[in-house]
């Protein structure tokens, strides 16, 4: 069956070091995204892609980076980890068009704890 | 801008009906979502209007009004396993914008 994973799935770091959250799908779809959700302020969008090689910002997107060199993944890496960016970490994917084919399928989720 | 408006917590008895309200002003509309989300699990699609009406599918129903900006998710016969967030989220209407989501709501199924 098709699907979306995440790895890790839990992870813990100290401030100031890269971490890199693997996101993996195999539906073929054109469009990834990546959010954070935080008590009270539900899921923020980080950064999203509608292609390989194709990146975007999202209303979140300082101290976070992403590539998208084939289909299926989209790697979230932390340049400089900070304590404010301790969350839980949801990918998701979307086919490509407007309406119905919007639909979001999200990942499992990646707990990251920054100490 | 995107603004999008749920209550953010509700609590209902086992075997009732509830009706969770998301309110929305967006720079456009191409149609609406709702998701379901466990404590610590992954938001899961749960419906989808673009047309003014209800739409049924089981015990759930969602219902959109465009002219209103209103939309509501509608969850008959309520069982314990209900107890989730519920995600209102809007895809505005322009080319390669992505969905717009609530904060969510947080229902309690109690006995």
């Amino acid at each position: 069956d098709a699907e979306i994973t995440q790895s890790p799935r839990h992870k813990i770091t100290e401030t100031g070091r890269q971490v890199t959250l693997a996101c993996h799908q195999t539906w073929n779809h054109n469009n990834m995204f990546w959010y954070r959700q935080d008590l009270g302020h539900g899921l923020r969008l980080i950064h999203y892609s509608y292609g390989v090689h194709d990146t975007n910002k999202g209303e979140v997107s300082d101290g976070y980076s992403v590539s998208r060199s084939n289909t299926e993944d989209l790697p979230l890496t932390l340049e400089s980890a900070a304590s404010s960016q301790t969350s839980v970490y949801f990918c998701a994917s979307s086919e490509e068009g407007q309406g119905a084919f919007e639909t979001q399928y999200f990942g499992p989720g990646t707990r990251l704890l920054v100490l | 801008g995107q603004n999008i408006d749920q209550p953010t917590e509700m609590t209902a008895t086992e075997g009732a009906i509830v009706q969770i309200n998301c309110t929305y002003q967006t720079s456009g509309f191409n149609g609406l979502f709702w998701y379901q989300q466990h404590a610590g699990e992954a938001p899961t699609f749960l419906s989808y209007n673009v047309l003014d009406g209800l739409e049924e599918k089981g015990r759930f129903s969602s219902f959109l009004s465009r002219s209103k900006g209103y939309s509501y998710l509608l969850l008959k016969e309520l069982q314990m396993k209900d107890s989730a967030s519920y995600l209102c989220a809007v895809s505005p209407l322009s080319g390669n914008t992505p969905l717009v989501f609530g904060k969510g709501t947080r229902l309690s199924v109690i006995a």
